[in-house]
């Protein structure tokens, strides 16, 4: 596929439960970009990876929250001991090296934590 | 801190008419600016940007205006259909602390557009 891939596209986890949520990005995009975005607002920033390095995790909520992207290509957002405020959409996006480049999104994953 | 807003919420147009949407932003830092379109249950789409060194900016049927003199930026559809419905926000880019920079993007609220056959 040409786009960026989510899975999965839905997930409810009970609280207190862990989660893992796989982004494949376009291939060759040197940037990938998590985002979380509530019911009516628009996408917030959680986390920034170059290549394998993920060089901002300012966004990120909570220490339960954690990222990776270990061979520069898929990435995976885990969270752990899922709770209520945990649930939202959470996208994926990717883009060439160049400040100047847009995002490209994936369709998002919609987690519901129950 | 620095945001990207919105003026209208909501926009409802007969088909066929012209839609603006409006965005105001407060970073007087951001250099580079793009509007995305967001369907139910889809991920933002890539619409249109603008670099901050231009006033103006066409792709087809859409416009993009940007106004630094007062932070505000308006996306124009023409001949809106009913598949123009959706969410649309704009999203703001910044360089970061000591001139670094990747891209990050901050985005406002969304108007929903709604458009009547």
């Amino acid at each position: 596929g040409a786009g960026v891939s989510q899975s999965p596209r839905y997930k409810v986890a009970k609280r207190g439960q862990d989660v893992a949520l796989r982004c494949d990005p376009i291939s060759g995009h040197v940037s990938l970009f998590w985002y979380q975005q509530a019911l009516g607002q628009g996408p917030e920033f959680l986390t920034y990876f170059q290549n394998e390095a993920q060089l901002d995790k300012s966004g990120l909520p909570s220490d339960r929250f954690f990222a990776e992207r270990p061979e520069g290509s898929v990435s995976t957002l885990k969270i752990q001991r899922t709770q209520q405020e945990d649930s939202a959409v959470y996208l994926c996006a990717s883009s060439t090296a160049a400040y100047n480049s847009p995002l490209h999104f994936g369709n998002g994953t919609r987690l519901t934590v129950t | 801190g620095e945001s990207v807003g919105l003026h209208l919420p909501t926009l409802s147009v007969q088909e066929g008419d012209n839609s603006i949407i409006n965005c105001a932003y407060s970073n007087s830092a951001s250099d580079y600016f793009i509007w995305y379109k967001q369907e139910s249950g889809k991920g933002p789409q890539f619409i249109i940007d603008i670099r901050s060194n231009m006033d103006k900016r066409q792709g087809q049927r859409v416009t993009v205006l940007l106004n630094k003199t007062v932070k505000h930026l308006s996306l124009q559809i023409a001949a809106t259909q009913p598949g123009d419905s959706a969410v649309y926000f704009c999203a703001e880019r910044s360089q970061g602390a000591g001139g670094t920079s990747y891209g990050k993007l901050t985005f406002g609220q969304g108007t929903i557009l709604t458009v009547h056959p």
